[in-house]
């Protein structure tokens, strides 16, 4: 069975530092993976995405995220963070076809200090 | 711009009484999804409509119904709210029903239930 892991609920980082938020995917077939980021009392807002092709993908923000197919990880990243980053960042993935499931992960909340 | 409207933000209901939440879309897209979500928890998917075809998952309570009475509409009704029925409850819409080209969910902001 699929299964997403965010190893991380909290992450504290001081502001323009760098972070990352881990994710690893379990699953026997391929699988597009996503990250999603929910600010208070907000929906979900899709981050960037990952279907095929180059392993390292650019979304809004300033995020990024790397798949890496032999450690089953899709970690975000950004190279400084600000205060208004503060938010709840959630994983996720989909097989590519027949299905239009998500399993999210359980969701890192980001926290910037000033 | 084309959005995923959810109303009200805030909802607050009595233990037991009849509630309903409501999800507007001007995106045209087939498929209507209704995600739980409680604190500190990933969000979790109730049903869906692809078209006026409902969908429930396996593990959601009979509480829950929803009705779809036209392409841009969607509500969720819980018969008898219960106190552990306080969440979150997120809509979301997608352009088709097999991701092929992997498109994400379009979210709305949310309906924060909260039940007294």
């Amino acid at each position: 069975a699929q299964s997403v892991t965010q190893l991380d609920s909290q992450v504290p980082v001081f502001e323009e530092a760098p972070v990352e938020l881990r994710c690893n995917y379990s699953s026997s077939v391929s699988v597009y993976l996503f990250w999603y980021v929910q600010y208070p009392n907000q929906g979900l807002q899709l981050l960037l995405k990952y279907l095929s092709g180059s392993t390292l993908v650019k979304g809004i923000n300033g995020f990024e995220a790397e798949f890496n197919k032999s450690q089953t990880s899709f970690h975000l990243r950004k190279p400084s963070v600000h205060i208004s980053d503060t938010a709840e960042y959630f994983c996720a993935a989909m097989k590519p076809a027949g299905t239009y499931k998500y399993i999210f992960g359980t969701g890192t909340r980001l926290k910037v200090l000033a | 711009d084309a959005m995923v409207i959810q109303n009200p933000r805030y909802q607050v209901t009595q233990f037991g009484k009849p509630v309903t939440l409501s999800c507007s879309q001007t995106l045209n897209h087939n498929v209507m999804y209704w995600y739980q979500q409680k604190s500190s928890q990933a969000p979790k998917l109730l049903f869906h409509y692809y078209d006026k075809d409902f969908n429930n998952e396996a593990d959601t309570p009979d509480n829950f119904q929803s009705r779809r009475p036209n392409t841009s509409f969607c509500f969720l009704d819980i018969r008898s709210p219960g106190l552990g029925d306080a969440a979150m409850y997120l809509c979301a819409t997608s352009r088709d029903f097999v991701f092929g080209q992997g498109d994400g969910y379009t979210f709305g902001s949310g309906t924060r239930l909260t039940v007294v």
